[in-house]
């Protein structure tokens, strides 16, 4: 399974677009990029996920570049709920999810 | 439509001890998965069943970890006999297939003294 790299830590300011980059260079033609959050102590929550193509929903945006070696996910209007460490998860259609270290979001009022 | 649930949301036992787990999944959620995180960690993957198959147990730990799914509705995962490194959150997971989305139950904290 192709790896990724994202930042140990980020900072945002409530209101403001958070950027969360992921670096996935490693990833093969048929596998997606995943977002998950984990709020505190909570279960994973999906967030959105995509192939090659950008994707949006009421949650967040994710544009993933036209090599697919890395993508970013935007939340464009941040808030303090949206403090979490968020992961990216570069998975085969038919696989499970391989997590890593995330990024943890602090979203500052 | 309810989400995925587990039982308990905390279970405290000593070691040598056995504890199991319930996870209910999604209603006609056919793929069910189960995960963990100990103590400063990364979650892990432990298996996968497809109805009441196992599709993949290559993150069980060791043998003394035993997951059913009898009746491919809800799954229990096995603790005999706890030891102290067993301990962290145990996160249950469904799918509709194999290529959807998995839903992530609010987890089991597993204390082993």
């Amino acid at each position: 399974d192709a790896k990724t790299t994202q930042p140990t830590s980020m900072d945002c300011a409530e209101g403001r677009a958070a950027n969360l980059p992921c670096n996935h260079s490693t990833i093969s033609g048929n596998e997606y990029v995943y977002w998950y959050r984990q709020i505190h102590s909570q279960g994973p929550q999906y967030i959105i996920h995509g192939l090659k193509n950008n994707e949006t929903n009421e949650m967040a945006s994710l544009i993933i570049t036209e090599d697919r070696k890395s993508s970013t996910l935007i939340l464009p209007h941040a808030t303090l709920r949206d403090t979490a460490v968020y992961y990216c998860i570069v998975r085969p259609n038919n696989n499970d999810m391989r997590f890593g270290a995330g990024t943890r979001l602090t979203v500052k009022p | 439509e309810a989400g995925v649930t587990q039982f308990p949301s905390h279970s405290v036992i000593e070691k040598g001890q056995t504890v199991t787990l319930r996870c209910d999944p999604i209603s006609g959620h056919d793929n069910l998965y189960w995960y963990r995180r100990v103590m400063g960690k990364e979650i892990k993957f432990l298996l996968h069943f497809v109805k009441e198959s196992k599709q993949d147990e290559s993150g069980m730990p060791n043998n003394r970890f035993l997951a059913e799914r009898t009746g491919g509705t809800y799954s229990t995962l096995k603790v005999q006999p706890a030891e102290l490194e067993d301990s962290g959150v145990y996160f249950c997971a469904s799918s509709q297939s194999l290529t959807t989305k998995q839903f992530f139950g609010p987890g089991t904290r597993l204390t082993v003294l």
